[in-house]
């Protein structure tokens, strides 16, 4: 079955960076494009960015564009996100999720989530 | 960026009966070309991430009861729960999936009343 693995709790202190991991398995993962979201205590989801696990091809939202890194591991079919200049807004719950592929080759539909890694942004 | 707008922000609702949850977007999501409706709705319980229910405004994802049904057009949806049970307690969003950056509803809380 599907699995996305991410990696554990961090916390931060404002300025710094973060990386987060995703490893996928349990599916062809070089078919699908893995997106990155955040979500806020109390809020939706906000839409952080897209990377093909294969060419390592990457698009950002524009609200984090300059902070956001997405790179990929095609050895182990591993996923990460960096996120720079880190400030105590951007404490919340990362997550990568895949994209359902369907109707072409992304259409921004999130069929499988991984479990959810809590960055904490705090002096 | 697509602004997404749910209606109403909780709801408490007898088990048995039906829920419906709206949701509106600052700009149309019809796809002419292929007719379709670009909006998914998801369900998200506590500790856990979303889980897809409906994409095209009305389209199940595989294994989602057939209690939940999903209507509108161009910029207003609607999530129906035709049947409450216990275990569609949860906070319910919708997502426009027509453009990038890809938005989110606030969520709309569903409790058993």
């Amino acid at each position: 079955q599907v699995q996305l693995v991410q990696s554990g709790a961090e916390v931060k202190k404002p300025g710094t960076s973060v990386r987060v991991s995703c490893k996928a398995s349990g599916y062809t993962v070089s078919s699908n494009y893995i997106h990155w979201l955040r979500q806020a205590p109390g809020h939706g989801p906000e839409w952080m960015g897209i990377i093909h696990p294969s060419d390592g091809y990457t698009s950002d939202a524009q609200n984090f564009r300059g902070r956001l890194t997405m790179t990929r591991d095609t050895s182990t079919s591993t996923l990460y996100m960096e996120l720079n200049s880190l400030k105590s807004e951007d404490t919340a719950v990362y997550y990568c999720a895949r994209d359902s592929a369907l109707g072409g080759a992304y259409g921004g539909l999130f069929d499988s989530w991984g479990q959810g890694t809590l960055v904490t942004v705090a002096s | 960026d697509t602004v997404m707008t749910q209606s109403p922000d909780s709801l408490a609702v007898s088990l048995g009966e039906r829920a419906t949850i709206n949701c509106k977007s600052s700009r149309s999501l019809l796809y002419s070309s292929k007719n379709k409706n670009y909006l998914a709705w998801y369900q998200q319980k506590p500790g856990q991430p979303p889980k897809l229910l409906i994409y095209w405004a009305s389209t199940r994802e595989s294994g989602v009861p057939d209690r939940f049904s999903g209507s509108g057009s161009g910029t207003d949806f609607t999530l129906t729960i035709s049947s409450l049970q216990a275990e569609d307690v949860a906070v319910y969003y919708c997502q426009q999936h027509y453009s990038t950056p890809y938005t989110f509803g606030q969520g709309t809380k569903l409790e058993i009343k």
